[in-house]
């Protein structure tokens, strides 16, 4: 079973960029991850699918803002010009034997 | 486009049960599997359980095997969640979403169970 390891937390100037990184445990390395977003007090919001390649594809509606990179077992999301509305909870998600599995979570503040 | 929207939440005491809709639209919904997930008041999002489309295999984290039940009514395009000897750590916002073709691709709004005596 996959373990995602992401840092509690994070943070950015409005305008700038931030990279959130999603860690898969030993032996998982080329598992491919999701992407989702949780605003303050929302369901959360699939903003894409990401292979080891680096390969990703968004989900509908997703800003151009928003991006994905892979390096090894790390899994990267990086939101440019940040904006207010990205401030949120961002978590990575794999999947192994018709179970799902998130990371903790990345708290992002928009400084 | 999807619509998923669940109902069923409440305040139930500890060893109570509660069961849980969601309705699907938007979608074939007998073409996908479909999850639960919680997530606890102040913590992470948690998988509980998994059904393929055509519900005939489900799927549980071990925290509710044997007390939670997955089914889904493709006629009725519904997916329920039955919850049996409910615990205080079951308190939480549930949601269903749909699974893609592997991932979680669309979630629903959530609906909150209270376990509190």
């Amino acid at each position: 079973q996959p373990v995602l390891t992401q840092s509690s937390s994070a943070s950015a100037s409005l305008g700038s960029s931030v990279k959130v990184t999603c860690t898969l445990s030993s032996g998982h390395s080329s598992y491919i991850i999701a992407w989702h977003q949780q605003q303050p007090g929302k369901a959360p919001r699939y903003l894409m699918k990401l292979e080891s390649s680096g390969s990703y594809n968004k989900g509908s509606g997703v800003p151009d803002r928003f991006s994905g990179s892979s390096s090894g077992a790390d899994r990267y999301l990086t939101i440019s010009n940040l904006q207010s509305e990205d401030e949120a909870d961002y978590y990575c998600e794999t999947w192994d034997s018709n179970t799902q599995v998130f990371g903790g979570g990345t708290n992002l503040t928009v400084l | 486009q999807v619509q998923l929207v669940e109902s069923g939440g409440g305040v139930v005491q500890p060893g109570g049960s509660l069961r849980l809709s969601c309705a699907a639209s938007g979608f074939t919904f007998s073409n996908y599997g479909m999850h639960w997930v919680r997530q606890a008041p102040g913590k992470g999002l948690e998988w509980v359980a998994f059904i393929r489309s055509d519900g005939s295999n489900k799927y549980y984290a071990d925290s509710v095997k044997g007390r939670f039940t997955i089914s889904k009514d493709n006629s009725k395009n519904t997916l329920y969640l039955q919850m049996n000897s409910l615990r205080v750590e079951d308190t939480a916002v549930y949601y269903c979403a749909l699974r893609g073709s592997q991932e979680t691709s669309s979630w629903g709004q959530g609906t909150l169970v209270t376990v509190s005596s």
